[in-house]
């Protein structure tokens, strides 16, 4: 059974760089056969894809978080993480990983549970 | 690339809840649903326009046509109560691209 937990601080100060780890189980991101994705969603409000990498270092990003997002992938740990720098109050909010399946066009088969972070002094 | 969904849904126990998920030439794209109920992860209930996967009730089905995709849930069970979201892949940009969601009532 495919399994992803979320894991790093709850509290960051505003400017600082919000940084969450995805460790997987039950799947190896070296075999290739995915994509695996970092997703959020604000307080109360709908889903919003970050990015997602593959195990080759290749990733993709939202353009409207882009200038500030990088993620990175750690075969050897069977993880992948994410850093979200120069945060503000409005990048509080639940962030997910996910595996992304590539079968026909990429969607989210499994998440992780989420983790809350928020952003304040 | 905008997805738009109805921000709610209501149905009674028993009938049929019919959510929207409207973009331009969505009919062009494959589109898949995601049910996310209180303080949970969100878990796929539909791929491709029309495919289940393993161990979600066929209760759930789904179309895509022209500018519209739907989720159609018949009958609905109280334990559908729960957040509703589009997807699709923006090939262009290669970014994912979520619906708002649409909030399903069971009165």
């Amino acid at each position: 059974q495919v399994q992803l937990q979320e894991s790093g601080p709850g509290l960051v100060k505003p400017s600082e760089t919000l940084s969450l780890t995805c460790s997987v189980s039950g799947d190896s991101i070296r075999s290739g056969g995915h994509y695996w994705s970092w997703i959020r969603q604000h307080p109360g409000k709908g889903v919003q894809w970050i990015g997602y990498i593959f195990y080759t270092g290749t990733t993709s990003y939202n353009s409207a978080l882009k200038s500030r997002v990088v993620i990175s992938v750690h075969t050897s740990k069977n993880q992948f993480s994410l850093k979200l720098n120069s945060v503000t109050a409005a990048d509080t909010a639940i962030y997910y990983c996910a595996r992304t399946s590539t079968v026909t066009t990429p969607l989210f088969d499994y998440w992780g549970q989420g983790i809350l972070v928020t952003v304040s002094s | 690339y905008v997805l738009t969904q109805p921000p709610s849904v209501s149905v009674a126990p028993g009938q049929t809840a019919t959510i929207t998920c409207a973009g331009n030439n969505i009919g062009s794209k494959s589109v898949h649903w995601y049910q996310q109920k209180a303080g949970q992860a969100p878990v796929l209930v539909v791929y491709i326009d029309t495919d289940r996967p393993s161990g979600i009730p066929e209760r759930f089905s789904g179309s895509n046509s022209g500018k519209t995709a739907t989720l159609t849930i018949s009958r609905v069970e109280v334990g559908d109560e729960a957040d509703y979201y589009c997807q699709v892949w923006e090939s262009s940009s290669d970014e994912g691209v979520f619906g708002g969601g649409t909030k399903l009532t069971v009165l």
